[in-house]
C-alpha cells in the first residue's frame, strides 16, 4: 500500500532562516510526486511536481528535490507571507488514472 | 474564471438528515473529485470521475453517493448523515483523464453533523 509520511508536523522560523520540511514515500515504482501549499481556511494549491530522482523544481523561495525514497520542500530566507500547510502527495497504483495518497502535511509558522 | 466553486461553505446537520455537497468548475476540465479532510489524516479520496459520466469510488466511499451531472459539475450526497462524517470536503478538478497534469482545488465546506 502507497504510503506517505510528511515531516516534521510542525515547523517555526524565524524570517530569512532556511530550513527544509520532508516527504518519505513508500510506493511500488513512483509515477508522479506533488507537492501542495494550503493556506488556513483554503483549498489546497499546487506548487511542484517530479517524477524522477535527481529532479529539482524551484518557484520563488521554494525548491523540491526527489530521492528514490524522499522528497525534500527546501525554503530559502522565508518571509512571513510562506506560513501555510505544506502537502505531499504520491500518484497511486497502476491504472491510467490520476489518483493522489497525502500525506498530513507540515504547518509552517514564520515570524517576522 | 472562477476555478472550482463549491457551496455551501458552512453547514450543521443533524444524525439521520441528508444533504447534497455541490461543485462546479469553469476550466473545461475532464476529471472531477470529491476529497474530505480530517485533523491528523491528511485529505483521502472519497470518489472521483474520469469524465462526464462515469464515477468510481475512491479510499472511503461508504455513506456517499455522486453524481457527474455535466462536465462542470460534480455532486456529493450524504443520505443519512453521521458524526463521522464531520469534516472538511473539497472538491477537485483536473484537465485531461490520464496520469499528468495539477489538481485545482475548491475553497471547501467545513460540515458538522451532530
Amino acid at each position: 500500500e502507497d504510503q506517505v509520511t510528511q515531516s516534521p508536523e510542525a515547523l517555526r522560523l524565524q524570517e530569512g532562516e532556511s530550513s527544509s520540511l520532508n516527504c518519505s514515500y513508500t510506493v511500488s515504482g513512483l509515477r508522479g510526486l506533488f507537492w501542495y501549499r494550503q493556506d488556513p481556511g483554503k483549498g489546497p494549491e499546487f506548487l511542484f511536481t517530479l517524477y524522477s530522482a535527481g529532479e529539482e523544481k524551484e518557484k520563488e523561495r521554494l525548491k523540491a528535490t526527489l530521492t528514490k525514497k524522499e522528497s525534500f520542500l527546501h525554503i530559502t530566507a522565508p518571509k512571513p507571507e510562506d506560513s501555510a500547510t505544506y502537502l505531499c502527495a504520491v500518484r497511486e497504483g497502476n491504472t491510467g488514472f490520476q489518483k493522489l495518497v497525502f500525506g498530513t502535511g507540515t504547518r509552517l509558522l514564520v515570524s517576522p | 474564471n472562477a476555478g472550482v466553486t463549491q457551496t455551501p461553505k458552512f453547514q450543521v446537520l443533524k444524525t439521520g438528515q441528508s444533504m447534497t455537497l455541490q461543485c462546479a468548475q469553469d476550466m473545461n476540465h475532464n476529471s472531477m473529485y470529491w476529497y474530505r479532510q480530517d485533523p491528523g489524516m491528511g485529505l483521502r479520496l472519497i470518489y472521483y470521475s474520469a469524465s462526464e459520466g462515469t464515477t468510481d469510488k475512491g479510499e472511503v466511499p461508504n455513506g456517499y453517493n455522486v453524481s457527474r451531472l455535466n462536465k462542470r459539475e460534480f455532486s456529493l450526497r450524504l443520505e443519512s448523515a453521521a458524526p463521522s462524517q464531520t469534516s472538511v470536503y473539497f472538491c477537485a478538478s483536473k484537465p485531461g483523464q490520464g496520469e499528468g497534469g495539477e489538481q485545482f482545488f475548491g475553497p471547501g465546506t467545513r460540515l458538522t453533523v451532530l
